[in-house]
C-alpha cells in the first residue's frame, strides 16, 4: 500500500481564493482525519469520517472550512476564501478503529499570501 | 479532554547519548502514540502503545497505565535521529482522534 496519500504537498494562493485539499486513505482504513498545524497551535483535528460520514466537526475554525468523504478512497478540505491565517500545514490520516494503526499523510503546506 | 504534557521541549545532545522523552496524560486512554516529524516532513508513527514497552531498534518506549506516563528512549543516539517527538493519546469510546503534545525539539550534535 502506498500509505495516505495527499496532494498537493504545497500550495500558494491568494487571499480570497479558493483552495482544495485532497486526500486519499489507505485502503480498508474505516476512518478518516483531517488536522492542521501551526507552530502556535500545534496538531489540531479539524474534522474526521467514520464509514464516510462525518462524526465531529466541532474542530472546523470557521464556516469557511468545509470537508467532503465521497467515497471511501477519497476526501476533500476546502476554505473558501481562504485568508493569511489559514496558513499552516495540513495532514490528512487514516485509521481502522478509530485510534489504532495510525497512519499519515506527507501534509499539505498551505500558503495564504 | 485529555491534557498531554511533554518535557523537555527542547532537548540538544552528543552523539552516542542516551536520551529520554517523557509524555504525561490526564486521563485514562486507550492507546498512545510516539510520532517523528523531522523537519519540513511528514509524520511518521514510532510506536503504539497500550502497555508494557516495546522496542525498535534504538528505539524504546515504556508506558505506566497507572501513573499516566510514558517514555521514549532513544539509545546511541545519532545526528539522524534529530526531529521533533511528538506523543500522541487516544482516548477511545467515540474514536474522537488523537489528542497531542506539543513536541520535543531534539538536536543530536555530532
Amino acid at each position: 500500500d502506498a500509505g495516505v496519500i495527499q496532494s498537493p504537498r504545497h500550495e500558494v494562493t491568494e487571499m480570497g481564493q479558493e483552495v482544495t485539499l485532497r486526500c486519499k486513505p489507505i485502503s480498508g482504513h474505516d476512518y478518516l482525519f483531517w488536522y492542521r498545524q501551526t507552530m502556535m497551535r500545534g496538531l489540531e483535528l479539524l474534522i474526521y469520517f467514520n464509514n464516510n460520514v462525518p462524526i465531529d466537526d466541532s474542530g472546523m475554525p470557521e464556516d469557511r472550512f468545509s470537508a467532503k468523504m465521497p467515497n471511501a478512497s477519497f476526501s476533500t478540505l476546502k476554505i473558501q476564501p481562504s485568508e493569511p491565517r489559514d496558513s499552516a500545514v495540513y495532514f490528512c490520516a487514516s485509521s481502522w478503529t478509530g485510534g489504532y494503526g495510525y497512519t499519515f499523510g506527507s501534509g499539505t503546506r498551505l500558503t495564504v499570501v | 479532554k485529555n491534557e498531554v504534557e511533554q518535557s523537555p521541549q527542547n532537548l540538544t545532545a552528543q552523539e552516542g547519548e542516551f536520551i529520554t522523552i517523557n509524555c504525561s496524560y490526564s486521563v485514562g486512554i486507550s492507546a498512545l502514540h510516539w510520532l517523528q516529524q523531522h523537519p519540513g516532513g511528514g509524520i511518521v508513527s514510532l510506536f503504539m502503545l497500550s502497555s508494557g514497552k516495546k522496542k525498535h531498534g534504538r528505539l524504546i518506549a515504556t508506558i505506566n497505565i497507572q501513573e499516566k506516563h510514558s517514555s521514549l528512549h532513544i539509545t546511541a543516539s545519532h545526528p539522524r535521529d534529530s526531529a521533533v517527538y511528538i506523543c500522541a493519546v487516544y482516548s477511545g469510546g467515540g474514536a474522537d482522534g488523537l489528542t497531542f503534545g506539543k513536541g520535543t525539539h531534539l538536536i543530536i550534535q555530532p
